[in-house]
């Protein structure tokens, strides 16, 4: 089956800083992901997604790279503000897992002025 | 507003008593799932339910029910909750689909004692 990590539990950066959030799958055959805020007391929130077709997508300050040769999704993050700060996940839909989506741990992302 | 609504949001119960978490959703929506987050284990799927009448068990499903009677409602039940069971629990809902378009509610923390 499918398994998603994190590398870093924690990320901490400066305001104005640009900040990079990694996650790493197991199955190659996996076709969707998606990255996820949380913050505290509040359920996720849909940040950026990316299908297998696609090695980038841009949003508004968020970029999403996909590379899928390592199996390595990454959150780029522009001019990280305070309000940035939260619990950043991804989540991968296996192939074939009809609205299935297995998540990572989280990085907890801190943000000091 | 187009949302998830869970209740309660948080429950402090014994083991053994029976508990219920409601899950509404007004969007309509085909799909819904249940989800609990622990510590460094990200969110893992209970149960989820393809439509009316229609559910299967997710990836730890042990301990849990759940019926789908109405397209918009979806409760958790828990029979005789254990104190393994405490934990941060998610409903989720999307359109029939590979997994995009989740919308979380805003979270039910169940402490068993």
């Amino acid at each position: 089956g499918e398994s998603v990590g994190l590398h870093l539990p924690t990320l901490s950066v400066q305001e104005g800083d640009n900040s990079i959030i990694n996650c790493a799958y197991s199955n190659s055959a996996s076709d969707y992901f998606i990255w996820y805020k949380q913050e505290s007391g509040k359920g996720p929130q849909f940040i950026i997604d990316i299908r297998s077709n696609m090695d980038k997508r841009q949003g508004q300050r968020v970029t999403v790279l996909l590379n899928k040769t390592v199996k390595h999704l990454s959150l780029q993050i522009a001019a990280t503000q305070p309000g940035d700060s939260a619990v950043y996940f991804c989540a991968v839909n296996p192939t074939g897992g009809y609205n299935k989506l297995i998540f990572g741990a989280g990085t907890r992302l801190a943000v000091h002025p | 507003e187009a949302q998830v609504t869970q209740n309660p949001r948080y429950l402090i119960t014994v083991t053994g008593k029976k508990l219920t978490v409601t899950c509404s959703q007004n969007m309509n929506h085909e799909y819904m799932s249940w989800y609990r987050q622990d510590p460094g284990l990200g969110l893992r799927q209970i149960y989820y339910s393809m439509n009316v009448e229609v559910t299967d068990k997710g990836d730890v499903p042990e301990g849990y029910k759940v019926s789908r009677k109405e397209k918009r409602n979806f409760p958790l039940i828990l029979e005789s909750p254990s104190p393994n069971q405490t934990s941060l629990y998610f409903c989720a809902s999307s359109p029939a689909g590979t997994g995009d378009g989740y919308t979380f509610g805003s979270g039910t923390r169940l402490t068993i004692v």
